[in-house]
């Protein structure tokens, strides 16, 4: 079976600055899909960034990218200029091929970021 | 386009009562999911749909039930509640697609958080 670790429960930038939150995954399929989700105070879960295991170049999204390293099972999250409002819960998660009639989607137990002002 | 709504966003029960969670979703997704988080956790499953009609236990369904009768409706219902239920509910859908135009991230909805006291 599939599973996530996200090893940080908590992490702290500075405003401004850059910080990485770390992700690996074990798996023995060859597709799939890795996904940050971020969880702000608020609750809802918010799509940050997606990255299919085919395609060699990492994902970017405005001042979100991520360090896919396919070898290790390695899936890190890079915010830079890190803004006030990043302030959340970050989730990574795994999606699975189609087996059994779905795909399965398996969640890390999230890494808290502080922003410091 | 509303995405994925769930009604109610909290909720009082006592022990032994029982509960409807209601989820909506408009983007004709056939995948439907309900997640529970408790404080500081991951997201568990706790039932899938892969279609009306089709739905299937996840990883912690005791004390739950399901039904699909329509794409749209992915009703959870709780029966007799017990204080280990308190959590933050969370439903969510994904389309089948797997390529091309297709995304494949979950859809979330803002959660419902539950108290069994």
């Amino acid at each position: 079976a599939q599973t996530v670790t996200q090893s940080q429960p908590e992490m702290s930038v500075q405003e401004a600055e850059t910080v990485t939150l770390s992700c690996t995954y074990d798996t023995s399929e060859s597709d799939y899909y890795l996904f940050w989700y971020k969880q702000p105070p608020s609750r809802q879960m918010i799509l940050v960034i997606r990255q299919e295991a085919y395609k060699q170049q990492n994902a970017t999204e405005n001042r979100f990218s991520v360090n896919f390293q396919k070898a290790a099972k390695s899936f890190s999250l890079k915010i830079s200029d890190s803004q006030l409002g990043d302030a959340a819960m970050y989730f990574c998660a795994y999606r699975s091929q189609f087996t059994s009639g779905t795909y399965k989607y398996i969640f890390g137990t999230g890494t808290r970021l502080k922003v410091l002002a | 386009n509303a995405g994925v709504t769930q009604t109610p966003k909290f909720r009082i029960l006592k022990i032994g009562q029982s509960m409807t969670l209601q989820c909506t979703q408009d983007m004709n997704h056939n995948y439907m999911y309900w997640y529970r988080q408790d404080p500081g956790m991951g997201l568990k499953l706790i039932y899938y749909s892969v279609g009306a009609g089709i739905t299937d236990k996840g990883e912690v369904p005791n004390g739950y039930n399901v039904s699909r009768s329509t794409t749209e409706d992915f009703p959870l219902r709780l029966e007799l509640a017990a204080p280990s239920q308190t959590s933050v509910y969370f439903c969510a859908s994904s389309p089948s697609g797997t390529s091309g135009t297709f995304s494949y991230e979950q859809y979330f909805g803002p959660g419902t958080r539950l108290t069994v006291t």
